[in-house]
């Protein structure tokens, strides 16, 4: 069965970078995109931005360039995602979740989320 | 960059009611909207997508309508599992969530 399984939680201070993993298995992870998604506590959805795993194209929601890396490592099926210069707002669960390439696709497996903390 | 407005932001409903959310796009998304359902510490879980295409094992009681800039997700006859935040999302330029609604047990 498809699963993406996050790593663990993080607390970072304000200044710092952090790394996220998502291990996708149960199907060809070169075959769909993964996207990365947050949520403050008690707030919304914001969609960060996406990655190819087969290419290694990327595009990044403007509020994060320059901040958020995506990469991946094909060989053990796993993408990352890395946010630099963290402030107390970048507090939140990340998510990665799959979906289809290009326009018109939906996230149809997320991981189970990954809560990291910003604090002096 | 494409905005998502939903409407209401929440919603008080009794087991057995008809739901209706709406969701409204800044311009033109054709029919590249999908519908997630998130329950609390859970991740979204897709719901609907293309406007109106039922995931696979997404109860029929879930229902999805509209292109262009207007949108509609339906929940014919509430259940108790069904009480949730809804977010709608387009996917015609890059990505963005609506702000979501709350449906609570009125």
């Amino acid at each position: 069965q498809v699963q993406l399984v996050q790593s663990g939680a993080e607390v970072k201070k304000p200044g710092a970078s952090v790394k996220v993993s998502c291990k996708a298995s149960g199907y060809t992870f070169t075959s769909y995109d993964i996207n990365w998604v947050r949520q403050a506590t008690g707030r919304g959805l914001e969609w960060m931005g996406w990655m190819n795993p087969n290419s290694g194209d990327t595009g990044y929601v403007q509020n994060f360039q320059g901040r958020v890396t995506m990469t991946r490592d094909t060989s053990i099926r796993t993408a990352y995602m890395e946010l630099s210069s963290l402030t107390s707002e970048d507090t939140a669960v990340y998510y990665c979740a799959r979906s289809g390439f290009g326009s018109g696709s939906s996230s149809d497996y997320w991981g189970q989320g990954t809560l990291v903390t910003v604090s002096s | 960059d494409i905005q998502m407005t939903q409407s209401p932001s929440s919603l008080s409903a009794s087991v057995g009611d008809r739901v209706t959310i709406t969701c409204r796009a800044s311009q033109s998304i054709r029919n590249y909207l999908n519908w997630y359902q998130q329950k609390p510490g859970k991740a979204p879980k897709l719901l609907i997508y293309a406007a109106s295409s039922l995931q696979s094992g997404v109860p029929s009681r879930f229902s999805g309508s509209g292109s262009g800039t207007d949108f509609t997700l339906t929940i014919s006859s509430l259940q108790p599992e069904d009480f949730a935040t809804y977010y709608c999302q387009q996917s015609y330029n890059a990505r963005a969530f609506g702000q979501g609604t709350r449906v609570e047990i009125k």
